[in-house]
């Protein structure tokens, strides 16, 4: 029961590179998002999507894209990496309805230098 | 617009003390509230949640009550032990239609000492 899984868990980048994160669910949510998480900050929503090829910003979406051709995935592309996008980024998916929880993959953690 | 609040701790318990994570707040619809649990080096995990004024959810000891009247959904335990030790977030989901954006607290530090 595999869930949401990311990869890579680990990234070192440097100023100006580009890469992706990648995030998959076997559950069949139709919901999935894209978080940062910064000391003293919390979680902050990045891009959000609410079924294959419809995806919207979230609350920090600068820098960032996303796209979504299947149920299934939901990557998250730097487009030019920046030290300010040093972080720990997690995926998360659920399902439709405003009482069904979030589950989450276990994060990314990016370093930019 | 929805807002959570909680305070960042970190909160510092000898094992078996009691224990209280206090979380208010504001949302335009009826929203769902939510607790997740982060353990060190994974990600966020759901702990427990109510759907409806007076709901009360529980799981693993941990019990919070949806208090529509006070906007609030403190999280409390009995007797704490060493394992607990993590970082506790609120959430609530506006189910007002559409797609409902999850808004979360900043998270609270709790430490379990021996």
């Amino acid at each position: 029961n595999a869930g949401v899984t990311q990869t890579p868990k680990f990234q070192v980048l440097k100023t100006g590179q580009s890469m992706t994160l990648q995030c998959a669910q076997d559950m069949n949510h139709e919901y999935m998002s894209w978080y940062r998480q910064d000391p003293g900050m919390g979680l902050r929503l990045i891009h959000y999507s609410v079924g294959a090829g419809i995806t919207d910003q979230g609350e920090v979406p600068n820098g960032y894209n996303v796209s979504r051709s299947t149920t299934e995935d939901f990557p998250l592309r730097l487009l030019s990496a920046a030290p300010s996008q040093t972080s720990v980024y997690f995926c998360a998916s659920r399902g439709t309805g405003g009482n069904q929880p979030q589950h989450f993959g276990d994060g990314t953690r990016l370093s930019i230098l | 617009g929805d807002s959570v609040t909680q305070m960042e701790g970190p909160v510092t318990l000898s094992e078996e003390a009691f224990l209280t994570i206090n979380c208010t707040y504001t949302a335009t619809g009826y929203p769902s509230l939510f607790w997740y649990v982060q353990y060190p080096g994974e990600g966020l995990q759901l702990l427990l949640k109510a759907t409806k004024a007076d709901d009360k959810g529980s799981n693993k000891g941990f019990e919070a009550t949806y208090r529509k009247e006070t906007t609030s959904f403190h999280l409390e335990k009995g007797s704490v032990q060493v394992s607990d030790s993590a970082v506790y977030f609120c959430a609530l989901s506006d189910g007002s239609g559409g797609y409902q954006k999850v808004t979360f607290g900043i998270g609270t530090k709790l430490q379990v000492i021996p």
